[in-house]
């Protein structure tokens, strides 16, 4: 079965500490996206990266940086120097392909606080 | 150019009442998908609608019904409500597939007294 798995449920931090959100996941699918999301308390989900199961290239966005490892089945998100504005829920997603089309399965998410 | 607009933001209802929410797409998406993210937890799939018709579907009881207009727009219904549909209620919108990532918008926040 497809699921994706965001064991730290809550992590705080002080502003400009660095941090990794965990994310793993499991599917039967050997085309697969993977992606993250950021949710502030207005609900939106934001969308911040989209990863190709054959692409395993590490990605750095600024401060934002993905590390993704096909042989782990994860895809850990680091935030650099962290800011007050990252306080956040953070959701790690799976895509899965059925009929012609995608739906995600999202991890429980992780909610980062972190503090001035 | 707008996003996904979701309406309304926020809705309060009695238990065996039916509720519709309503869902704009993005500009130039046509295939909306609908979420459930109870308290918690993290966005469950309900159904998604492309052309007008439903497409693929979670697992979700026969409650929950949509539509989807011609102008890309849907409506989410759910009869029978009961305490534990209360959840905030996502849109999201894509071009064709979604395989290049959804746009999700605010969501209706929906509370079963």
């Amino acid at each position: 079965a497809q699921k994706v798995t965001q064991a730290q449920t809550e992590i705080s931090v002080v502003e400009k500490e660095d941090v990794t959100l965990d994310c793993v996941y499991e599917t039967r699918d050997t085309t697969y996206y993977l992606f993250w999301y950021k949710q502030p308390p207005s609900g939106e989900l934001v969308f911040l990266i989209r990863r190709n199961s054959f692409d395993e290239q590490n990605e750095i966005s600024g401060r934002y940086s993905w590390n993704f490892q096909k042989s782990t089945s994860s895809f850990n998100f680091t935030i650099t120097a962290s800011q007050v504005v990252d306080s956040a829920v953070y959701f790690c997603a799976l895509s899965e392909h059925t009929s012609g089309t995608y739906k995600y399965i999202f991890g429980t998410g992780t909610r980062l606080k972190v503090l001035a | 150019d707008a996003g996904v607009t979701q309406s309304p933001t926020h809705l309060i209802k009695t238990r065996g009442q039916q509720v519709t929410l309503r869902c704009s797409p993005k500009s130039g998406h046509d295939t909306v998908s609908w979420y459930q993210q109870a308290l918690g937890q993290g966005p469950q799939f309900i159904f998604q609608y492309y052309e007008e018709e439903e497409r693929q579907r979670g697992n979700f009881p026969d409650r929950f019904s949509g539509h989807q207009f011609p102008n890309y727009s849907s409506e989410l219904n759910v009869n029978a409500l009961l305490l534990g549909d209360s959840a905030l209620y996502l849109c999201a919108s894509s071009s064709g597939t979604g395989a290049h990532g959804y746009t999700f918008g605010s969501g209706t926040r929906l509370t079963v007294v």
